[in-house]
């Protein structure tokens, strides 16, 4: 099946440094990603959505200059934390449309554990 | 906006018993689709089943099965003969439907236990 591969799992970084994030649809194009932020204990909220060649578009209340979304291939999109704060701990998941006619459906990376310290 | 309501943050049930997970949305669209989504303490997000509205069948999938009201916007989750390994956080979801690509909407989640 279509797998959106999700890398790092975990991250530790200190205080006002940048972490980077990977999404990789492995076996289909996605030309749309999706970002979302799930707090301990709590939902899935959507920060972004990352489309192929263009600006990612945000969600109100998510700053585009702290979480920027690069998708610069058809198969690749990245979530960097600039000037991380421990308040940007959290856990980050993409998503994909995965492109069989009538499915519609949307497929999850394992997710990233960060940790800002 | 549309907005996922999951009323029990927390649901039990015996081993090989049913339990069924509440789920209403609010939307003034007619066409859009209805997901379950199963989180385990890995938090890899599973799919478990989905609905789509035009469709007046409920979904089934093995132990898995759905009574979707769209008139009343419910859509909830049967699970029968429960297994340990269905403990799990639940997320109900919608999805707009369009000829683009939108996003999933997330209910708050009910978090399942199974007891032996």
């Amino acid at each position: 099946g279509a797998v959106v591969s999700q890398h790092p799992s975990r991250v530790i970084c200190k205080s006002g440094t940048s972490v980077k994030i990977e999404c990789r649809s492995l076996d289909f194009q996605a030309t749309t990603m999706f970002w979302y932020r799930q707090f301990p204990k709590q939902s899935l909220m959507l920060m972004a959505t990352s489309n192929e060649g263009s600006k990612a578009t945000y969600e109100q209340g998510v700053e585009k200059d702290k979480f920027l979304i690069n998708h610069a291939s058809l198969t690749l999109s990245t979530l960097t934390v600039t000037s991380a704060h421990p308040e940007d701990s959290s856990f980050y998941i993409c998503s994909a449309r995965v492109p069989v006619s009538g499915a519609n459906v949307l497929t999850f990376g394992a997710g990233s554990r960060l940790t800002v310290l | 906006a549309q907005t996922v309501t999951q009323s029990q943050p927390e649901m039990s049930v015996q081993e090989a018993e049913t339990v069924t997970l509440s789920c209403t949305y609010d939307t003034s669209e007619s066409d859009y689709y209805l997901f379950w989504y199963k989180q385990p303490p890995s938090r890899q997000m599973i799919l478990v089943i989905r609905q789509e509205a035009y469709k007046q069948q409920n979904a089934t999938e093995n132990r898995f099965s759905v009574n979707f009201q769209k008139a009343a916007k419910s859509f909830s989750l049967k699970i029968s003969d429960s297994q340990l390994g269905d403990a799990a956080m639940y997320f109900c979801a919608y999805r707009r439907s369009s000829s683009g690509n939108t996003p999933l909407v997330f209910g708050k989640g009910t978090r399942l236990s199974v007891i032996a």
